[in-house]
């Protein structure tokens, strides 16, 4: 099992340019996420997908749109880079409830600058 | 609302000396608690979780961590650290709520092992 995969791993933008961050999970679980993470912030959740079809927004969605694509795959759209998306952004994923595992499984993360 | 305090924003300590990393939480409901691990430029792992049971948890690289209800914290310990163990720790909440829940993340806690 690969676990969570990330692409890109890095990546530049310029200011308004657009990108998709792409995830996908090999563990059949329910429910993914993304994540973004800066300095002294932790964790704050931007997007999650609490089962195939269904998405919402979570802390810090504004500037982002997501598509679950299907049961494995959980995409991040910019559509018009901001310097204040300049981040490390992560993506996870875990079976949900019913399945007595709470634990989330995290990607290797994409480092995104932006200019 | 869930929400997590960790206090210490980083934490130097020499090699072979005991460590704590504090975690307090708040919590209208019971709560699952969780600690990952971020080493340097990776993905979050999990180091371990209490759902539970004994109040004493014992993880992965010789950490183990403290339930305490009553004074709502989730400390991690660890006798004798290695320079290995520089790395962020997080800790986490989930309500034990039925129904899909979300991880809410504290904001880290670095920790610095010197020879």
């Amino acid at each position: 099992n690969a676990g969570v995969t990330q692409t890109p791993k890095f990546q530049v933008l310029k200011t308004g340019q657009s990108m998709t961050l792409q995830c996908a999970q090999d563990m059949n679980h329910n429910s993914m996420y993304w994540y973004r993470q800066d300095p002294g912030m932790g964790l704050r959740l931007i997007y999650y997908s609490a089962s195939e079809g269904t998405t919402d927004k979570g802390e810090v969605p504004n500037g982002y749109n997501v598509s679950r694509l299907n049961k494995r795959e959980f995409s991040l759209r910019l559509e018009s880079a901001a310097p204040s998306q300049t981040s490390v952004y992560f993506c996870a994923s875990n079976p949900q409830s019913g399945q007595g595992n709470y634990e989330q499984y995290f990607g290797p993360g994409t480092r995104l600058t932006v200019t | 609302a869930q929400s997590v305090t960790q206090l210490d924003s980083q934490v130097p300590v020499f090699e072979e000396a005991p460590v704590e990393l504090r975690c307090n939480y708040s919590s209208s409901v019971s709560v699952y608690l969780f600690w990952y691990v971020q080493y340097p430029n990776q993905g979050l792992q999990l180091l371990l979780k209490y759902l539970s049971g004994s109040t004493l948890v014992k993880g992965i690289n010789g950490f183990e961590a403290e339930f305490n209800k009553s004074q709502t914290s989730f400390h991690l310990r660890k006798p004798s650290v290695h320079i290995s163990d520089t790395a962020e720790y997080f800790c986490a909440v989930r309500p034990m709520n039925t129904g899909f829940q979300k991880l809410v993340f504290g904001t880290g806690t670095r920790l610095l092992v010197s020879p």
